[in-house]
């Protein structure tokens, strides 16, 4: 089956640097999104990511993020200078088409820890 | 008051028991609605959806929805221990691609 691929699964970095995290949607899917989870909190959204462009992004998404679909088949997602509160779980999630009826899929995540 | 608002937890059942999961949510418009199993430290995993009223069954699964009492819930049929993780609620809005995601739930199913 089909699968959402992230890379790296855990990124270790210092603070004020900048961190890609990566992601491969499954092949015919054309929408994405990233996600993140802060250790005992709920998923919450970061972005959408349509036909090239953001279609819908959260506050939590301020200018220190950016996406990015470089190629037919990366997505990724940059911090440009990290801060300590954005470790987290990074979930990157793909759906297939138009209608709102069908799934996410979810990828396995990147255990992002800012020191 | 929260989006999605599920039920708290932890909830803990007998091994063979029946489990149930309640979801609420706000938006009146949403029009999907979904169930992900989530164990700790991995991604959600998904385990259900429905959009429309009524019931849904697969396999052990039972996805419940009523929209117009803005409610959706999962039972899980002869619980077994590896259904323990914490269980997602996660609604989308009309015409909107993210999905809002509830606190979730712990289920610890004990042998």
């Amino acid at each position: 089956e089909p699968e959402v691929t992230q890379t790296p699964s855990h990124q270790v970095t210092q603070m004020g640097q900048e961190v890609i995290l990566r992601c491969v949607p499954i092949s015919n899917h054309l929408y994405f999104y990233w996600y993140r989870q802060i250790l005992g909190q709920k998923v919450e959204f970061l972005v959408s990511f349509y036909n090239n462009e953001i279609s819908e992004k959260s506050e939590i998404f301020d200018d220190q993020f950016s996406v990015e679909r470089p190629d037919g088949s990366n997505f990724t997602l940059k911090i440009r200078s990290t801060k300590l509160e954005d470790s987290a779980m990074y979930f990157c999630a793909s759906r297939q088409g138009r209608g709102g009826t069908q799934p996410q899929h979810f990828g396995d995540g990147t255990r992002l820890s800012i020191l | 008051q929260k989006e999605v608002e599920q039920n708290s937890g932890p909830l803990s059942v007998p091994e063979g028991a029946i489990a149930s999961l309640n979801c609420t949510y706000s938006d009146r418009g949403s029009q999907s609605f979904f169930w992900y199993r989530q164990y700790s430290g991995k991604s959600p995993e998904l385990i259900m959806f429905i959009y429309s009223n009524g019931d849904k069954e697969d396999g052990r699964f039972t996805a419940q929805l009523n929209k117009a009492s803005q409610y959706v819930s999962l039972l899980i049929r002869d619980s077994q221990p590896s259904d323990s993780a914490t269980y997602l609620c996660a609604v989308r809005p009309t015409n909107a691609g993210k999905s809002t995601f509830g606190d979730g739930t712990t289920l610890t199913v004990k042998p």
